[in-house]
C-alpha cells in the first residue's frame, strides 16, 4: 500500500522555465511534507519543507504547495537551472520520525 | 567535515556471509535512522534510534542487526546475506523528536551499495 505517490517518473524542462513536481499522499494523518533532491550515488538532500497548518512554503527559487483536500503537494522550481537536475523525493509524516517517501521523479532540465 | 558519513561506499560479497555498514554524524542529532532503497527506488525505513534507544523497527528480518554505541553511531549488521539483500543502504540523522517538537527533517549519508553475489 503505497502511501505517497509520485506518478510521474520523470520530467524534462527547458533551463530558466518553471518546473512543477508532484506527489499525492492517501493518510489524512500526514501532518509533514517534506522534498528531497537526489544526484546519482548521494544521498538525498533536504530541499524544503511544509507543515500541514500551512498551504505554501517558499524558499528562493523553490516554493512547495500543499492542498490538503485533494491531498497533494507540489514543488515548483523557477527559473529552473541545469543544476537542478537530479531524482526529487516527496516525503510525508505523521511524526515520531518516521518518513514515508515517494517513488522519485527525475528532473531534466536541459540548456 | 561531512555531517552524515557511511562507510563503505560499496560493498560486494557472497550469499551467506555476515556483514556490517558503519555510519556516523557530527550534528549532535539524537535519532538515527537506516533506510533501504530497493531496485525499484523506494527508500524504506528500517530502523531509528533515539539516544542509543531502539525507537522504530519496521518488520525488517531479525538477520539485520543495529546497534547504537553512542549517538552519534549507528551500525547495521547483517548476518547471512541473502539475494534479496542487494540494495542501497542509507543512514540519516534528525534532532530528537521525542521532546515534542517537530524533528523530522533527516539529513542523509551517502549510501552505501551492498550487491550480493
Amino acid at each position: 500500500d503505497q502511501q505517497v505517490k509520485q506518478n510521474s517518473p520523470s520530467l524534462s524542462v527547458q533551463e530558466g522555465r518553471i518546473s512543477i513536481l508532484n506527489c499525492d499522499y492517501t493518510n489524512s494523518m500526514f501532518d509533514y511534507f517534506l522534498w528531497y533532491k537526489k544526484y546519482p550515488a548521494e544521498g538525498p538532500t533536504f530541499l524544503i519543507s511544509i507543515s500541514s497548518i500551512k498551504d505554501k512554503n517558499e524558499d528562493g527559487r523553490f516554493t512547495v504547495f500543499l492542498n490538503k483536500s485533494a491531498k497533494h503537494l507540489s514543488l515548483h522550481i523557477v527559473p529552473s537551472q541545469p543544476g537542478d537536475s537530479a531524482v526529487y523525493f516527496c516525503a510525508a509524516s505523521r511524526g515520531g520520525g518516521k518518513l514515508i517517501f515517494g517513488q522519485g521523479t527525475e528532473l531534466s532540465v536541459k540548456p | 567535515d561531512t555531517a552524515v558519513s557511511q562507510t563503505p561506499k560499496y560493498l560486494v560479497t557472497q550469499m551467506g556471509n555476515d556483514k556490517s555498514i558503519k555510519c556516523e554524524q557530527n550534528l549532535g542529532h539524537d535519532t538515527m535512522y537506516w533506510y533501504k532503497q530497493d531496485s525499484k527506488k523506494f527508500l524504506k525505513i528500517m530502523f531509528s534510534y533515539n539516544n542509543k534507544e531502539l525507537i522504530i523497527n519496521e518488520t525488517v528480518p531479525n538477520r539485520f542487526s543495529p546497534k547504537s554505541p553512542d549517538k552519534a553511531h549507528l551500525n547495521l549488521h547483517i548476518n547471512s546475506l541473502e539475494l534479496g539483500d542487494s540494495a542501497v543502504y542509507f543512514c540519516a540523522s534528525s534532532q530528537d523528536f521525542s521532546s515534542g517538537s517537530r524533528a523530522d527533517t533527516q539529513y542523509f549519508g551517502p549510501g552505501t551499495r551492498l550487491t550480493v553475489l
